[in-house]
Formats: structure tokens, sequence, C-alpha cells
């Protein structure tokens, strides 16, 4: 079936610097969905990407969907306290997830 | 809030024992999602439901099952629990097809 697979599992970065999130899908996908899940909290979704090497941004957040459509990427810059959480991408229908990039921020 | 509500919040229970999770989507949403979140693992999805029908199966055990009402809520029972089955259960829910999906508090259960 189909298999969601992001990198890197965990990330630590310093206040300011900058963190991509990679997923990789064994099969094209039609759409993929990003979601941020805050500590404690649950899924929250951030965006859809349904074009072939689309590209989209939210403030300091760039997302991308690979020409191919079995890759995407998410991007922030100059990180804050305030994107620490769990960032998960999810592809087609019905929505299977990735198992999650989860992203620490050292003030 | 995400206008997707799922009870109860919290659940403890023995070991054998059997529980009905249950989720009212938001309004006009015919689509269902249960996933299941154990501690450190990404979100296992479980069935999917639309307008009352399965839609799609995940990585669901036999001894759980779920189904979607006229109403459109949704319940998940867990039977034969094990201590394994200790986890977070968010329950979502869409307009259909690739639309976004909302997120409820989830359940939090225990089994001991």
């Amino acid at each position: 079936g189909q298999q969601v697979m992001q990198i890197p599992q965990y990330q630590h970065v310093q206040e300011g610097e900058d963190f991509t999130t990679y997923c990789n899908s064994s099969t094209t996908l039609s759409n993929i969905q990003w979601y941020k899940q805050r500590p404690g909290g649950h899924p929250v979704f951030l965006i859809q990407l349904v074009k072939s090497g689309e590209v989209k941004k939210q403030k300091r957040l760039t997302f991308q969907f690979g020409e191919a459509k079995k890759n995407s990427s998410l991007h922030i810059t100059a990180t804050q306290t305030t994107d620490v959480g769990t960032y998960f991408c999810a592809g087609n229908t019905p929505l299977v997830f990735g198992k999650g990039t989860r992203l620490s921020v050292i003030a | 809030d995400s206008g997707v509500t799922q009870t109860p919040k919290h659940l403890i229970t023995a070991t054998g024992q059997r529980v009905t999770l249950r989720c009212s989507p938001r309004s006009g949403d015919l689509s269902v999602y249960w996933y299941q979140q154990s501690l450190d693992q990404g979100l296992q999805f479980l069935i999917q439901y639309y307008n009352g029908e399965e839609r799609a199966k995940g990585n669901i055990l036999e001894r759980f099952s779920a189904q979607q009402f006229p109403d459109l809520h949704s319940e998940l029972n867990l039977s034969s629990l094990e201590l394994g089955d200790s986890a977070l259960y968010f329950c979502a829910s869409s307009v259909g097809g690739a639309a976004e999906a909302f997120f409820g508090q989830g359940t939090r259960l225990t089994v001991v």
C-alpha cells in the first residue's frame, strides 16, 4: 500500500536557524497535505499542494511539491520557539501520514 | 476549535475489556477518519467512512471495528484490549475527497 516517509525524524535547531523536513512517497501522489501538531495538541492543517512543481508560501514557511509528485518539502526560515511541534505530511485519499518530523527550537 | 468532537477525552480500562470511542464530525463533513497515535509514533491510519459507508481500511486490527451512523457521527469499538492498545486515538473529518481534514482533540486510552 501507499507509504509516505519523512526525514529527519527529529531536528533540534537554534532559534533563528532554518529548518527543512522532507516527505517521500513510494507512489505518485494526487496531492499532498502538511499538518502541524503542537506538543499535547492535535494535528492542524497547514496547506495542500496539488500541482507538479508547485511552491506555496505562508510567511516563513515554504512548501514544495516535486515535479514527479512523489516528494515534498517544508522549509521554515529563521525558526522561532512558536514553530515547535511535529510536522506531518499526508498523501492522497485516504489520508495516510508520514511519521512526522519533531522540531525542537532552542532559544 | 476544529468543530470535531471526540468523547471521552480520557479512558482507563483493564486488559480484556471493550471500549467505544465516539466522534462527531464538523457540520457538513461526510468523511470521517480514525487514527491511532502511540508514543513517539506517527498517525497510523485505521479506517475511513464516507456518508455511512466504509471507504478505506488501514492497519486496523480485527479486534477493532468502526461504523458511521446516519447522523454521520462515528464510533470506534476496541475489544479484547491489550496493554499495547494504549494510545491517543484521533478522529478527523472532511467534506470528502482530497479536502483538508479537521482533527478532534483525541481520546487518550490507557489499558492497565
